[in-house]
C-alpha cells in the first residue's frame, strides 16, 4: 500500500525557517517524481515545488529562492526546506506522488499525504 | 504562468442529477488537464488524468472531455458521496497550476 507521511509542520515566526519531510512507502520511491502542494486555510490548491526521479527541481515563483526541495532515495524521503517564511506561506502542505502508468508519467498526483500544517505568525 | 479558471464556482444539486463543471486554460494545453475531488479536511483525490482518462478505482459516473483550452468534468447521476470541491489542474507546463475550485453542495 502506497503511503506518504508528512512531518515537521509547526508555528513559526515571520522570517523564520522550517523543514518539512515526507516519508514514502509501498512503492519504488527512486522511480517517481514527487511534489509539494499547499492549501491556505479555506483556499484552493497551489503547487509549490517538484523534484524529478533524477533530481532536477522546479519551484513556483512565490517560493523560488526561499524554498529548497530535496530527496533521499536511500531513505525514501522528500523534503522541503523553507526559509524567510511569510504570513502568506501559512497553509497545509501536502506531499504528492506523480502519477505514472505503463505508457507515461502525467504530472498529475495519484497519492497524497495527510498534510502538514505550517503557520507563520508572530 | 498558465492561468486556470473554473465555472461555476459553486453549484447546488440533488442526488441523481447530472453535473457539469467547466475548466478553461489561458493558453492551449493540449490534453494536459487533470481533475481532483477534495472533501473537507482531506487530501485531494485524482479522478481524471490527461483530460479524459478515468483514474483506477474512480466510479464510471465521472467523465472528462476537452482539449486545447476548454475542458469539462461531468458527473452522471450524482451520489451522496460526490458532494465535494472539484479542482482542475494543468500539467502542460512544468509550472503546474490549479483552477480555483468548484464546490458542489446539496440542494
Amino acid at each position: 500500500e502506497v503511503q506518504l507521511l508528512e512531518s515537521g509542520g509547526d508555528l513559526v515566526q515571520p522570517g523564520g525557517s522550517l523543514r518539512l519531510s515526507c516519508a514514502a512507502s509501498g512503492f519504488t520511491f527512486s522511480n517517481y517524481a514527487m511534489a509539494w502542494v499547499r492549501q491556505a486555510p479555506g483556499k484552493g490548491l497551489e503547487w509549490v515545488s517538484s523534484i524529478a526521479s533524477g533530481g532536477s527541481t522546479s519551484y513556483a515563483d512565490s517560493v523560488k529562492g526561499r524554498f529548497t526541495i530535496s530527496r533521499d532515495n536511500s531513505k525514501s524521503t522528500v523534503s522541503v526546506q523553507m526559509n524567510s517564511l511569510r504570513a502568506e506561506d501559512t497553509a497545509v502542505y501536502y506531499c504528492a506522488r506523480y502519477y505514472c502508468d505503463s505508457r507515461s508519467c502525467y504530472r498529475s498526483y495519484d497519492y497524497w499525504g495527510q498534510g502538514a500544517l505550517v503557520t507563520v505568525s508572530s | 504562468d498558465i492561468q486556470m479558471t473554473q465555472s461555476p464556482s459553486s453549484l447546488s444539486a440533488s442526488v441523481g442529477d447530472r453535473v457539469t463543471i467547466t475548466c478553461r486554460a489561458s493558453q492551449s494545453i493540449s490534453n494536459s488537464l487533470n481533475w481532483y475531488q477534495q472533501k473537507p479536511g482531506k487530501a485531494p483525490n485524482l479522478l481524471i488524468f490527461a483530460a479524459s482518462n478515468l483514474q483506477s478505482g474512480v466510479p464510471s459516473r465521472f467523465s472528462g472531455s476537452g482539449s486545447g483550452t476548454d475542458f469539462t468534468l461531468t458527473i452522471n447521476s450524482l451520489h451522496p458521496e460526490d458532494f465535494a470541491t472539484y479542482f482542475c489542474q494543468q500539467s502542460y507546463s512544468s509550472l503546474v497550476t490549479f483552477g480555483p475550485g468548484t464546490k458542489v453542495d446539496i440542494k
